[in-house]
């Protein structure tokens, strides 16, 4: 069965662009739920989502948003984007919630130039 | 005060030996409870996974959960080189809708 699969896998970015960020949960979950980790911290949690819904948001600024689509994949969008947004954004698929068991995805190298 | 601690390391053992990692956390309602390991530039992966209060076996790993205490730990028995990464604890949130990470714990296990 396939992982959790998140792309691009590397991105560099200018100060004030955007970015649109992808990930596919693991087949039968319903749940895909976004992290940001920078160098030598733990992730970070961003955002959840659950059939579509935003169950879950953390302490990131309105330039941070997500949806989830009808097939359960999702998208991260950052807007502004500064050069403290530089990390390895994570996605984590779970059958529900972060109650269950969540399984990540590799990740997302973003630099910010 | 952090909400999940954990001794940053290194954690030095030599190959063979037990490893012990603790984590403590400051969420009491914390029902759920998660150790991931991470090579360095990968992403976590999902190792044990507990629940209730005592101890979960899976091969030679051991996760210990105290509830009343707000602790948990991992055992690596018979450890190898290829255990040698960063463990990170991370407990489910009140509402079960993240988990909280702590910064991990570097273990490092010589041949």
């Amino acid at each position: 069965d396939a992982g959790v699969t998140q792309s691009p896998t590397h991105l560099i970015k200018t100060r004030g662009q955007h970015v649109t960020l992808r990930c596919s949960p693991i087949s039968g979950h319903k749940s895909v739920s976004w992290y940001q980790q920078v160098l030598g911290q733990g992730p970070q949690f961003i955002f959840q989502y659950y059939e579509k819904e935003e169950r879950g948001r953390g302490n990131f600024p309105d330039r941070f948003s997500a949806r989830q689509f009808p097939n359960y994949s999702s998208e991260l969008n950052v807007n502004a984007l500064l050069l403290g947004d530089s990390a390895l954004y994570l996605c984590a698929s779970t059958r529900q919630g972060s109650e269950t068991e969540a399984f990540f995805g590799q990740g997302t190298r973003l630099t910010v130039v | 005060q952090k909400e999940v601690e954990q001794n940053s390391g290194p954690l030095s053992v030599p190959e063979g030996a037990i490893a012990s990692l603790n984590c403590t956390y400051s969420d009491r309602v914390s029902q759920s409870f998660f150790w991931y390991r991470q090579y360095s530039g990968k992403s976590p992966e999902l190792i044990m996974s507990i629940y209730s209060n005592g101890d979960k076996e899976d091969g030679r790993f051991t996760a210990q959960l105290n509830k009343a205490s707000q602790y948990v730990s991992l055992l690596i028995r018979d450890s190898q080189p290829s255990d040698s990464a960063t463990y990170l604890c991370a407990p489910s949130n009140q509402a079960g809708t993240a988990l909280i990470f702590g910064k991990g714990t570097t273990l490092s296990v010589s041949s």
